[in-house]
């Protein structure tokens, strides 16, 4: 019954690893995104994707890339992970274009940490 | 590049009102003020938004100043799950504008 649910919960990993993080939501929205949440606990978006094209890039390096396969679904994959890259990442959905109405409604986060 | 500033912390005891401040006196006319909180080890949770008017819902209530530069989130009767760090954001109406998160206030409610 998760409306948005990510996968996996915890991820720790080495440098230089290739990793991806799946998303899914079952809420029927249009919009998905991907935010960052750093050691500092500031929360930045990275990526939104509106019925499977991509709406917002932020300055986010190459090694991100998301994949949006169909409008449930935003994965993220990482390439090369760096320990900068550690952090907890949240993806998150919203209602219509943008979540104006309606607000986001965030999965419960990924916690990454590169070693 | 958040548009709003917020006390750093606050308390509350349990059953009494929470009124959490937020100044956002560079606001445009076409942007809502949005308030979210992230309870600790989870992802952030929309409470409610607004424009100009005040408003209400099961969660809490949003008072927005008349010349909306301020306003104040209010939990009617806190409880100790409401402990979280709450965010006032400002945000236009185009799809393409983003959900900026400051630093939020970090309210900790008391038994």
């Amino acid at each position: 019954d998760t409306a948005v649910s990510q996968t996996p919960k915890y991820l720790v990993t080495q440098m230089g690893n290739d990793k991806s993080i799946k998303c899914e939501q079952n809420l029927g929205h249009d919009t998905m995104y991907w935010y960052k949440q750093d050691s500092k606990k500031f929360l930045k978006i990275m990526f939104s994707y509106n019925n499977k094209e991509l709406i917002i890039n932020e300055t986010v390096p190459n090694r991100f890339s998301p994949k949006s396969p169909d409008k449930a679904h935003l994965n993220l994959h990482i390439n090369s992970l760096e320990l900068g890259d550690s952090a907890v990442y949240f993806c998150a959905s919203s209602r219509g274009q943008g979540g104006v109405r309606y607000g986001y409604t965030f999965g419960s986060g990924t916690r990454l940490t590169v070693v | 590049d958040a548009k709003t500033t917020q006390p750093p912390s606050m308390d509350c005891a349990e059953g009494r009102a929470a009124n959490l401040p937020c100044n956002h006196s560079t606001i445009s006319g076409n942007e809502y003020v949005y308030w979210y909180r992230q309870i600790h080890s989870q992802g952030p949770q929309y409470i409610i938004h607004g424009l100009k008017n005040n408003e209400t819902n099961e969660m809490a209530s949003l008072i927005i100043t008349e010349d909306r530069k301020s306003s104040t989130l209010i939990l009617p009767h806190a409880t100790l799950r409401d402990t979280a760090v709450y965010y006032c954001i400002v945000r236009g109406l185009l799809h393409t504008d983003k959900l900026i998160f400051g630093t939020g206030t970090r309210l900790q409610v008391f038994p």
